[in-house]
């Protein structure tokens, strides 16, 4: 399987920051990536795929990019519903999820 | 409006059976891969496997093969995740989700979650 490793584990953040998550990729996956936010006791929801294409409904403030192995999830002002644990999942093969980064209130 | 029900919680006894459910509307139920997602208390998401309904081709990741049995009842629009044996340690939350047409895509709807608690 390719492995996926998030950083960092956990952000500690204020209103309005920016906030930039990153996931590598143990091997190339071209842009086969995709970003989930889950909050507690609910189901996971994706944010971008492709590594950078917004899914509907999403708003602008939430950023993907990268490609390879190397990839970037940007938040520009974090807001208060974005306090949450955030997923990277690779699809290139089987998919695979990274371990989660916490975004929690500073 | 595409939507995946899962059913509900379940409580049982190490070394039983069980069969969860995920049923699909809105879209079309043999188009779209379906995965089913673990995540036991407090921790990350797990891959556990993925089926097309349309010819019920399942792939399931090496963690979990023979482990579990994932099927599907294209004739109900219904995906399923069984056990044979429950141990304790498959107490955790399964989602299931939709995929597009092909496994390289994005996990697009999910259903609610079904926690399974397995304790003597």
């Amino acid at each position: 399987d390719i492995q996926m490793t998030q950083s960092p584990s956990t952000l500690s953040a204020s209103v309005g920051d920016r906030v930039t998550i990153t996931c590598r990729a143990s091997q190339s996956i071209s842009n086969w990536l995709a970003w989930y936010q889950q909050k507690p006791g609910k189901a996971p929801k994706l944010l971008i795929y492709d590594a950078s294409s917004l899914e509907s409904g999403v708003p602008s403030r939430f950023s993907g990019s990268g490609s390879g192995t190397e990839f970037t999830l940007t938040i520009s002002s974090l807001q208060p519903d974005d306090f949450a644990t955030y997923y990277c999942q690779q699809s290139n093969s089987y998919p695979t999820f990274g371990q989660g980064t916490k975004v929690e209130i500073k | 409006e595409v939507q995946l029900v899962q059913s509900g919680a379940e409580v049982k006894k190490p070394g039983e059976s069980l069969k969860i459910s995920c049923k699909g509307s809105g879209y079309s139920f043999t188009s779209y891969w379906i995965g089913w997602v673990r995540q036991m208390p407090g921790k990350g998401l797990e891959w556990m496997g993925i089926i097309y309904p349309g010819d019920s081709d399942t792939r399931y990741s090496p963690s979990f093969q023979g482990q579990v049995t994932i099927s599907a009842d294209k004739s109900i629009s219904t995906a399923y995740l069984q056990w044979s044996r429950l141990k304790a340690s498959d107490t955790a939350m399964y989602y299931c989700a939709r995929l597009g047409a092909t496994v390289v895509t994005p996990w697009d709807y999910w259903g609610q979650g079904t926690l399974v608690t397995v304790s003597s």
